[in-house]
């Protein structure tokens, strides 16, 4: 059983540029959410999706956006990249009533230059 | 008063040791807790979880206990091995919310 999925592993960026990163959940989870890791520190909530909306948001702006397709996976975009946005991005995903707690994958490392 | 775990950043023990490690959550409305182990290049890993109406929770080598009055959480890892080295963060969750919550991470080193 695969658990969450994303892609790409490793991107650099330029300051500016626009990045879009991709999440599959586990089998049999409808819930997706976005964290953004700095260096040396916990992850920081950014939003969370469930039935393709966007159901709460943390403390992170507009450039940040993001997508829930029907089959469940999702999409994080970010626009007009800054220094400060060089992070690993992490996906998690939850079941139904979140019983079984959040499944993290291995997460997007991006380095904007 | 009372003595509590101080969180530390790093901690080191010996191979057959018990590591206890300690973390102070924020919000008191949090009625679920989670301990993740993070090793470098992947993402947070699911230990072990605990609810509010619980004031401790025993696992595989692990047991996580929660202390509500002083928003306390600690994990004890029995007989730690080098393979337990990694960073471990403590997550809250509020019920009805959806985001998590982590706390500052503990580095772990294990020698044998």
């Amino acid at each position: 059983d695969a658990g969450v999925t994303q892609s790409p592993t490793h991107l650099i960026k330029t300051r500016g540029q626009q990045v879009t990163l991709r999440c599959s959940p586990k089998s049999g989870h409808d819930t997706v959410s976005w964290y953004q890791q700095a260096l040396g520190q916990g992850p920081q909530f950014i939003f969370q999706y469930y039935e393709e909306e966007e159901r709460q948001r943390g403390n992170f702006p507009d450039r940040f956006s993001g997508h829930q397709f029907p089959n469940y996976s999702s999409e994080l975009n970010v626009n007009a990249l800054l220094l400060g946005d060089s992070a690993l991005y992490l996906c998690a995903s939850s079941p139904p009533g979140l019983e079984g707690g959040y499944t993290f994958g291995s997460g997007t490392r991006l380095t904007v230059v | 008063g009372e003595s509590v775990g101080l969180h530390l950043p790093t901690l080191s023990v010996q191979e057959g040791d018990n590591s206890i490690i300690n973390c102070a959550y924020s919000n008191s409305a949090s009625d679920y807790f989670i301990w993740y182990k993070q090793e470098s290049g992947k993402g947070p890993q699911f230990i072990i979880d605990i609810r509010s109406n619980m004031d401790k929770r025993q696992g595989q080598r692990v047991t996580v206990l929660l202390n509500k009055t002083v928003k306390h959480l600690s994990l004890q890892i029995a007989a730690t091995q080098p393979g337990d080295s990694a960073v471990y963060f403590c997550a809250e969750n509020k019920s009805g919310g959806t985001a998590l919550i982590f706390g500052k991470g503990t580095t772990l080193s294990v020698s044998s």
